[in-house]
């Protein structure tokens, strides 16, 4: 009953490196979702993934990639990381676009870019 | 456009108050309400939903209603208890194209004894 799992919990990268996160869901959903978590401003969008096979940008998608893997699993890369990317990033699952259906999130991962 | 708008903390009750989050939105359609809760060092996790104007969501005490006349979704419980500490977003999934969700900035309660 894990629900949606994320690794690494935690990371500290130096400006410039490169970071995969993962994110992987067992509830069988269809879609996925990479949002940013930083103070004062909730959460935003960063790149969704509506089906296996489709991405799309959101609110915030510059300096990200994303890879949807699987039906199971949605990536998240930093190609080469920023001190404005230092957040907390949650990966969340949802069973299909419908809008009343909530989206499941993980447990997250804190970032910290020097 | 679509947007939700919090009422701003912190919010710091006595056990056994009553608790009101102030949320009202601005969504194109007929949005979906959520209110979302986090408590530390974990994600998200629903807390109640609405889906229709005049619904009324509840869950473990809490309730919200769908307010479409005054475009609010405020969060209420009668009687906190020190467990409730948590952030609390109040969030809207348009019916537009992908139906992504919208959240508010999030407000952190803290109940104490």
């Amino acid at each position: 009953n894990a629900g949606v799992t994320q690794t690494p919990k935690f990371q500290v990268l130096k400006t410039g490196q490169s970071m995969t996160l993962q994110c992987a869901q067992d509830m069988n959903h269809n879609s996925m979702y990479w949002y940013r978590q930083d103070p004062g401003m909730g959460l935003r969008l960063i790149y969704y993934s509506a089906s296996e096979g489709t991405t799309d940008k959101g609110e915030v998608p510059n300096g990200y990639n994303v890879s949807r893997l699987n039906k199971r699993e949605f990536s998240l890369r930093l190609e080469s990381a920023a001190p404005s990317q230092t957040s907390v990033y949650f990966c969340a699952s949802r069973m299909d676009r419908a809008s009343n259906q909530p989206q499941h999130f993980g447990d997250g991962t804190r970032l910290s870019i020097l | 456009g679509n947007s939700v708008t919090q009422m701003e903390g912190p919010v710091t009750l006595s056990e056994e108050a009553f608790l009101t989050i102030n949320c009202t939105y601005t969504a194109t359609g007929y949005p979906s309400l959520f209110w979302y809760v986090q408590y530390p060092g974990e994600g998200l996790q629903l807390l109640l939903k609405a889906t229709k104007a005049d619904d009324k969501g509840s869950n473990k005490g809490f309730e919200a209603t769908y307010r479409k006349e005054t475009t609010s979704f405020h969060l209420e419980k009668g009687s906190v208890q020190v467990s409730d500490s948590a952030v609390y977003f109040c969030a809207l999934s348009d019916q537009t194209g992908a139906n992504n969700l919208f959240f508010g900035t999030g407000t952190r309660l803290t109940v104490i004894p």
